[in-house]
């Protein structure tokens, strides 16, 4: 079965830090893809970024990267130079065969930065 | 582009009532699908579609039935409204499965079942 675990319930940083949110997957699916949204306490889900695991490079999308490592089964986010409006929850998602079309999500991270 | 419609954003039913949550998109998306959001468990599949008359189940379906008539609305339906059924409802939608774009999602449906 396919499942995503996300083990930290909240991380804090400072502004301008730097930040990891972990992900681990588990899926026998050889074609998957990888993603990781946003929540703020609005409640709008954002998408943030994606990896397909055919990728060969770690996906990027401005203060975003995400750190694949296919071995490991880990699809890390990491954001750079953290800002207080990326204070929000944090979900790792999958796509795969046993969800058709569909996403798997992970419990997510609440992610709190401070001044 | 209005994207992903929700309505309602708020209901309140009675145990046992019926509703529908209506889901819309006008990004001529094939692949729709429903969520539910609880405290401390993440978002979890309700059922989802790939395509006009084409659905199938995903974690959570117990309670709910979806139809896809067409390729713009996908309405899931509460059959008899329980308490366990108080959630955030959200749906989402995709034109190849995610990828670079992701899955936009609707602002969401808050539901109270009392």
């Amino acid at each position: 079965a396919q499942k995503i675990t996300q083990t930290q319930p909240g991380m804090f940083v400072q502004e301008k830090e730097a930040v990891t949110l972990d992900c681990t997957y588990d899926t026998s699916d050889p074609s998957y893809g990888l993603f990781w949204y946003k929540q703020p306490s609005s409640g709008e889900m954002i998408f943030l970024i994606y990896q397909g695991s055919y990728d060969q490079q770690n996906a990027t999308e401005g203060r975003y990267s995400l750190n694949f490592q296919k071995a490991r089964k880990s699809a890390n986010l990491v954001i750079s130079a953290s800002q207080l409006g990326d204070s929000a929850m944090y979900f790792c998602a999958m796509r795969g065969h046993q969800a058709g079309t569909a996403l798997i999500f992970g419990k997510g991270t609440t992610l709190s930065v401070s001044s | 582009n209005a994207g992903v419609t929700q309505t309602p954003k708020f209901q309140v039913l009675k145990t046992g009532q019926s509703m529908t949550l209506q889901c819309a998109q006008d990004m001529n998306h094939e692949y729709m699908s429903w969520y539910r959001q609880d405290p401390g468990m993440g978002l979890r599949l309700i059922h989802y579609s790939v395509g006009a008359g084409i659905t199938d189940q995903g974690e959570v379906p117990n309670g709910y039935n979806v139809s896809r008539s067409t390729t713009e609305d996908f309405p899931l339906r509460l059959l008899s409204a329980a308490p366990s059924q108080t959630s955030v409802y959200f749906c989402a939608s995709s034109s190849d499965g995610g990828g670079d774009y992701g899955y936009t999602f609707g602002s969401g449906t808050r539901l109270t079942v009392v």
